[in-house]
């Protein structure tokens, strides 16, 4: 079974600092997919990126980017420029190539400090 | 907002007794799939459906189903309600069975008693 572990229960960075979550999972397949959603104080599950496992390039979007190290089984999450809007909790998620739904990690709770 | 709507938002239950939970996917979207998030056991997948036939199952109790119909809504019904199945349920919707992204609902929040 896939396991998904997020080693870092509660992170915390200055406003405009750069701040990196570790995500690690171990599989056997060789198609999958890796995700982070955002969750808010409100509860909402929102997308955050994706990486398609078979693309060596590192998914980004605007201030979000991961650092992909697929021998490593590591998916990283780095937010730029941290705002204040950014605190949540961050959770990790792998999916395989087939129909199935996602596996997540436990989470980690970002705090932005003003 | 995602577009995914989920009813009702919170539920307030005694033990033994059976509720259902709907879910509405945006629209175009044919995949419906429901999570529990509980403090105990975090965030699980439980089940999925594509088109209205089921595609893949987690962590489902058997004391849960769930259906699809061809208005493409989803529901989940849970009986026989334990304390332990307090928690958040969620229902997410993508385009198709392939890991597209998946949208989610804001969730229903069960409570049992």
């Amino acid at each position: 079974a896939q396991t998904v572990t997020q080693s870092q229960p509660e992170m915390s960075v200055q406003e405009a600092e750069t701040v990196t979550l570790s995500c690690t999972y171990d599989t056997s397949e060789s198609d999958y997919y890796l995700f982070w959603y955002k969750q808010p104080p409100s509860r909402q599950m929102i997308l955050v990126i994706r990486q398609e496992a078979y693309k060596q390039q590192n998914a980004t979007e605007n201030r979000f980017s991961v650092n992909f190290q697929k021998a490593a089984k590591s998916f990283s999450l780095k937010i730029s420029d941290s705002q204040l809007g950014d605190a949540a909790m961050y959770f990790c998620a792998y999916r395989a190539g087939g129909a199935d739904g996602l596996t997540f990690g436990k989470g980690t709770h970002l705090i932005i400090q003003p | 907002d995602s577009g995914v709507t989920q009813t009702p938002k919170h539920l307030i239950t005694a033990t033994g007794q059976r509720v259902t939970l709907r879910c509405s996917p945006r629209s175009g979207d044919l995949s419906v799939y429901w999570y529990q998030q509980s403090l105990d056991q975090g965030l699980q997948f439980l089940i999925q459906y594509y088109n209205g036939e089921e595609r893949a199952k987690g962590n489902i109790l058997e004391r849960f189903s769930a259906q699809q119909f061809p208005d493409l809504h989803s529901e989940l019904n849970l009986s026989s309600l334990e304390l332990g199945d307090s928690a958040l349920y969620f229902c997410a919707s993508s385009v198709g069975e392939s890991p597209y992204e998946q949208y989610f609902g804001p969730g229903t929040r069960l409570t049992v008693t």
